[in-house]
């Protein structure tokens, strides 16, 4: 059974501080990692991509995937309230079809 | 641009009742991809379409079909409506197939099943 797994949180930062969204995965043939932002009734928003080793920016945003740990992370520098929302990691199965989903980390961010 | 529409925004239905949702994609994108999500989840896959061909399917009983269009948009048809069937059914589109290319998501159709 493939998997993504994320720690549900809640996870609360105070406004300005840096937020870390962690993820870990069972598939070893999943090459592409998502990061999607859903706030409270709505749909999820593509936030970040990332496929190769090491760390990717933009923005205030950095994704950082190390494959030999099955791991991927997304970190917000400067967290705004509006920054409150779920976070949804997700990987691509090994046929490039289906993307699996973590469960969320919801994020809260206190002025 | 116009990102991925979905109709309708709400439905209602009850047991045993069939429903059909649709989806036109972003322009240019010619993948659809469809997903449930229930509360406290995240998105499960049920089907990807490209160029009206199945490219995969999720594990979802065959009360689920679903289909694509010459213009790209899709259809995701559900038969026999159990209150199970209660979510957000998510369509998402990519340019192609593959594992490196970005899925958006449409608002999506909340199915409430009575």
């Amino acid at each position: 059974q493939k998997e993504v797994e994320q720690n549900s949180g809640p996870l609360s930062v105070p406004e300005g501080a840096i937020a870390s969204l962690n993820c870990t995965y069972s598939d070893r043939g999943s090459q592409s990692f998502f990061w999607y932002r859903q706030y409270s009734g709505k749909s999820p928003e593509l936030i970040m991509f990332i496929y190769s080793n090491g760390d990717k920016e933009d923005g205030r945003f950095t994704a950082q995937l190390n494959k030999a740990s099955q791991y991927v992370s997304l970190l917000i520098r400067d967290s705004q309230p509006s920054d409150s929302a779920t976070y949804l990691c997700a990987g691509s199965d090994q046929a490039g079809t289906a993307l699996i989903f973590g469960k969320g980390t919801t994020l809260s961010v206190s002025s | 641009d116009a990102g991925v529409t979905q109709s309708p925004t709400h439905l209602i239905k009850t047991r045993g009742q069939q429903v059909t949702l649709r989806c036109s994609p972003i322009s240019g994108h010619k993948s659809v991809s469809w997903y449930q999500q229930v509360l406290g989840q995240g998105p499960q896959f049920i089907f990807q379409y490209y160029e009206k061909e199945e490219r995969g399917r999720g594990n979802f009983p065959d009360r689920f079909s679903a289909r694509q269009f010459p213009n790209y948009s899709s259809e995701l048809n559900v038969n026999a409506l159990l209150l199970g069937d209660s979510a957000l059914y998510l369509c998402a589109s990519s340019q192609i197939p593959g594992d490196n290319q970005p899925q958006h998501f449409g608002d999506g159709t909340r199915l409430s099943i009575l």
